[in-house]
């Protein structure tokens, strides 16, 4: 079955503590990216990737890191949380990295950093 | 810097009767333009888009969209709901020869019996 997963779903965490939320899809997609979903802001991209090793910021990367060493994986990176990443976090992929693609998302992480 | 609005972030209606989600951008270059649905619990999944050709675009459930370049709006309608549309809809944009997404703050849609 086509599909991108997140791991994991849900996830309490304290201010400061590193975490990593790995995103994978098995479509061969050479485009993926991260969102963050927030009430009344609905969803800000945070960062995306073209292929490997070609990453790039979106609209709200502070705070975040991303790697894409593989074409399938693309984990996102909070080296230190703050309470303000509380967040529902979704993983996207698309075939290419043209804006004309459907991006199939993953099913969701919900952050809270206390 | 692109922005989508979508008005209502709420739209309580009836089943069987008709509703209207809207949505305007802000652009003054070409724009691919999408509605996404989410359903409870649940990760976005495509709803319908608009690439080029004919500026009404319907999907598989239903649900029609008509791009309007002149006022910049995308609206989404449907005439007739049932109960298993309830959802929160998403527009999104997709600005020709970049890479970025944005999306709008999205509409919830609570269809009642």
């Amino acid at each position: 079955e086509a599909q991108v997963t997140q791991n994991p779903r849900y996830l309490i965490t304290v201010t400061g503590k590193k975490l990593t939320v790995t995103c994978s899809q098995n479509m061969n997609h050479e485009y993926m990216s991260w969102y963050r979903q927030d009430p009344g802001l609905g969803l800000r991209q945070i960062y995306y990737s073209m292929n490997v090793e070609v990453t790039d910021k979106g609209d709200v990367p502070e705070g975040y890191k991303v790697s894409r060493k593989e074409k399938r994986n693309f984990p996102l990176i909070l080296e230190s949380p703050s309470p303000n990443q509380t967040s529902l976090y979704f993983c996207a992929s698309s075939y290419s990295g043209t804006t004309a693609d459907t991006q199939y998302f993953g099913p969701g992480t919900r952050l809270t950093v206390l | 810097a692109q922005s989508v609005t979508q008005l209502d972030s709420q739209v309580p209606v009836f089943e069987e009767a008709p509703v209207e989600l809207r949505c305007n951008y802000s652009s003054s270059v070409s724009v691919y333009l999408f509605w996404y649905v989410q359903y409870p619990n649940q990760g976005l999944q495509l709803l319908l888009k608009y690439l080029s050709g004919s500026t009404l675009v319907e999907s598989i459930n239903g649900f029609e969209a008509e791009f309007n370049k002149s006022q910049t709006s995308f609206h989404l309608r449907k005439p007739s709901v049932h109960i298993s549309d309830t959802a929160e809809y998403f527009c999104a944009v997709g600005r020709i020869n970049f890479n970025k997404f944005y999306f709008g703050s999205g509409t919830k849609l609570n269809v009642k019996p």
